[in-house]
């Protein structure tokens, strides 16, 4: 079985701070995937990477940055935490091929105070 | 880009009635559309998906039926019930490109 694994359930930041959210994949999956899930919004895609090192801007990268140094592990890192950064983080991992589902993490309850 | 739209926000329904959830996909070249239960407090997990060469997939309760030239597609539970009580997420996936394209969600609450 799939196994994503998000450091932290929940997380307090405050403004200004550099804040990691880590996620680990052990199905050698070559995508990895980052989210944000707020409500009646639906999850919108922060970034993505198809291979390490390598990263692509989703449909709100904005004061997000990533890095993906292994093939199991990427990180999503919040340069200045803000408090609209407040919100559920996801990380999700699938394999390369197409149409493949994406496995979830068990996401990151992340608030900036 | 793609564009999903899902419907309603929220439903709710007597425990043995059906449920139908209704999605909606603007790119002709999308070919992928899993669905996804997120109960409350936990992941999101893949139900069931459908792939564009086929226009429905049954397992036991679920089934996924999809329309292209419509560019629709929809859940459908029947016999629900209160463990059926969840958020659901359809996607829309445009194969070159591996992007999932959400739709808001709908929270299904199923009265025992």
């Amino acid at each position: 079985d799939v196994k994503v694994t998000q450091s932290s359930r929940y997380l307090v930041k405050r403004t200004g701070e550099k804040v990691f959210l880590e996620c680990v994949q052990d199905m050698d999956h070559e995508n990895m995937f980052w989210y944000r899930q707020d409500p009646g919004l639906g999850l919108r895609l922060i970034y993505f990477s198809y291979d390490v090192k390598m990263k692509e801007k989703g449909d709100i990268p904005e004061g997000y940055s990533v890095s993906r140094e292994k093939k199991e592990r990427f990180s999503l890192i919040l340069e200045s935490a803000s408090t609209n950064q407040t919100s559920m983080y996801l990380c999700a991992s699938n394999p390369s091929g197409g149409n493949q589902p994406q496995h979830f993490g068990d996401g990151t309850r992340l608030s900036i105070l | 880009g793609e564009n999903v739209e899902q419907h309603p926000s929220t439903l709710s329904v007597q425990e043995g009635d059906s449920a139908v959830i209704k999605c909606t996909y603007s790119d002709s070249a999308s070919n992928y559309f899993p669905w996804y239960k997120q109960e409350l407090g936990k992941r999101p997990q893949l139900i069931i998906d459908i792939r564009s060469n086929v226009g429905e997939k049954k397992d036991q309760r679920i089934a996924v039926t999809l329309n292209k030239t419509a560019k629709h597609f929809s859940l459908h539970i029947t016999e629900t019930q209160p463990e059926d009580s969840a958020v659901y997420f359809c996607a829309a996936v445009r194969y070159n490109f591996n992007k999932f394209y959400f739709g808001s969600g709908t929270k299904l609450n199923v009265k025992p």
